[in-house]
């Protein structure tokens, strides 16, 4: 069955400094993978995706992420982090066997100190 | 791009009573839908999957007597929690599939279900 890791559960981080968020996968193919961030009491918004290609993917606010196969890993990344980007996030893959839900890791809150 | 909406927004409902939550895509059709279930400060865990004009395919766990789901239409899916009681007090998610079948989700805001 396909799981994903987030093992950092809680990260603080200065504004201004940047930021990685670590995401590791076990999937038996090629997977489809991504990053969402959720605001307190707000639903999901998708920062980026990775479905082929290029490894290195730009999103939205600034944020990127690179597919390493060879690790298992999908992390996101930004140079510079700004007090709004205190959130929770989230790394998700798919497909699961015979259905498209995706498969959440158990998400990492980021604080941002000022 | 595609937006999914949830209705209500939250819900506070008293132990014993039924709550029903409505999903709808927007301006896609979408014959799959996906039920989450996200407790405070978890993850989302997948429910159930709606499927329009069919059963919902329920995961392991989930009490399909209890979490009724209803496709009714191509842009139309309800979770109705029965007999609701504390322990279901959660966050609720649904979202669709995009149709190129990259597996893309685009998800609903999200309901608040309080039971006192």
């Amino acid at each position: 069955a396909q799981s994903v890791t987030q093992p950092d559960i809680h990260i603080t981080v200065s504004e201004g400094a940047s930021l990685e968020l670590r995401c590791n996968y076990s999937y038996g193919a090629t997977p489809y993978l991504f990053w969402y961030v959720q605001s307190p009491g707000q639903g999901l918004q998708l920062l980026l995706k990775y479905f082929s290609g290029d490894t290195l993917v730009q999103g939205i606010k600034g944020f990127e992420a690179e597919f390493k196969r060879s690790q298992s890993s999908f992390n996101l990344r930004k140079p510079s982090v700004h007090w709004s980007d205190a959130a929770e996030y989230f790394c998700a893959v798919g497909p699961d066997t015979g259905r498209r839900a995706l498969t959440f890791g158990s998400g990492t809150r980021l604080q941002v100190q000022p | 791009g595609a937006v999914v909406s949830q209705h209500p927004s939250w819900v506070i409902c008293k132990s014993g009573t039924s709550v029903k939550i409505e999903c709808r895509s927007l301006d896609f059709q979408a014959t799959t839908m996906f039920w989450y279930r996200q407790f405070p400060k978890q993850s989302l865990m997948l429910m159930a999957t709606s499927n329009e004009g069919s059963k919902a395919t329920y995961e392991q766990g989930v009490e399909k007597d209890k979490f009724l789901i209803n496709h009714a239409s191509l842009t139309l899916s309800t979770l109705t929690v029965t007999s609701a009681h504390p322990e279901d007090s959660s966050f609720y998610i649904c979202s669709a599939p995009e149709a190129s079948g990259k597996y893309e989700q685009y998800f609903g805001p999200g309901t608040r279900l309080t039971v006192t």
